[in-house]
């Protein structure tokens, strides 16, 4: 148990329709991280929050978005579904001035648009 | 373009063998290369990292070997042990500054283990 809790497990959708995610992260950590793991794929980093604030962005759609509350626990919204946008999703998180990259992943979510 | 390349999709090794995963890179700002291991219905689980200012780190049964002029990283597991039996990430980990460590992944290798 890696301490990151993501919810929901599975979630099922329609095209067109909007879900929202939700990671916790470990205690203490101040960042989290969102990546995308479709068919076959390695993870492709999404967005990086920091104790609130966008940090870093990677291959994030314009109908995602993601947001870290004062609590540190993050929601990745994505709206617009389309069945490419079918994938797991991945939460970690990290401690502050972790130099070594180190992250520590939830057990994901898996989406699936129908 | 992918920057972590891992070219083999799968490996099979006898248990007790040693079992060797192999990643390539092309942008030589990382700073740091991980190996992330994963189960099935799990989210993946650090295993073992090196700096780039290193050329091997060892934790018990496992070695990560960089060789920086060829962009090559290799992660030696011995003995190989059914449990072993995983999907293998290789990573990297680019400092873009004001402390931002985002992973880049491979695509992953995915080990079997035959006791």
């Amino acid at each position: 148990d890696s301490g990151v809790t993501q919810t929901p497990k599975h979630l099922i959708t329609a095209t067109g329709q909007r879900v929202t995610l939700r990671c916790s992260p470990r205690s203490g950590d101040l960042s989290v991280y969102w990546y995308q793991q479709s068919l076959d794929q390695g993870l492709q980093f999404l967005i990086q929050y920091y104790n609130g604030e966008e940090r870093a962005k990677g291959n994030i759609l314009e109908r995602f978005s993601a947001q870290q509350f004062p609590d540190l626990h993050s929601e990745l919204n994505l709206s617009s579904l389309e069945l490419g946008d079918s994938a797991l999703y991945f939460c970690a998180s990290s401690p502050t001035g972790m130099g070594s990259g180190e992250q520590f992943f939830g057990p994901g979510t898996r989406l699936t648009v129908l | 373009d992918q920057q972590v390349k891992q070219n083999s999709p799968s490996l099979s090794v006898q248990e007790g063998r040693i079992s060797i995963l192999n990643c390539d890179y092309t942008n030589s700002m990382f700073d740091y290369f991980l190996w992330y291991k994963k189960y099935p219905a799990e989210g993946p689980t650090f295993l073992i990292s090196i700096s780039s200012i290193k050329d091997k780190n060892e934790d018990g049964r496992f070695t990560v070997f960089l060789n920086k002029s060829a962009k090559h990283l290799s992660l030696h597991i011995v003995p190989s042990q059914p449990g072993d039996s995983a999907v293998y990430f290789c990573a990297a980990s680019d400092n873009s500054g004001a402390g931002s460590y985002q992973l880049t992944f491979g695509k992953g290798t995915k080990l079997s283990v035959i006791p």
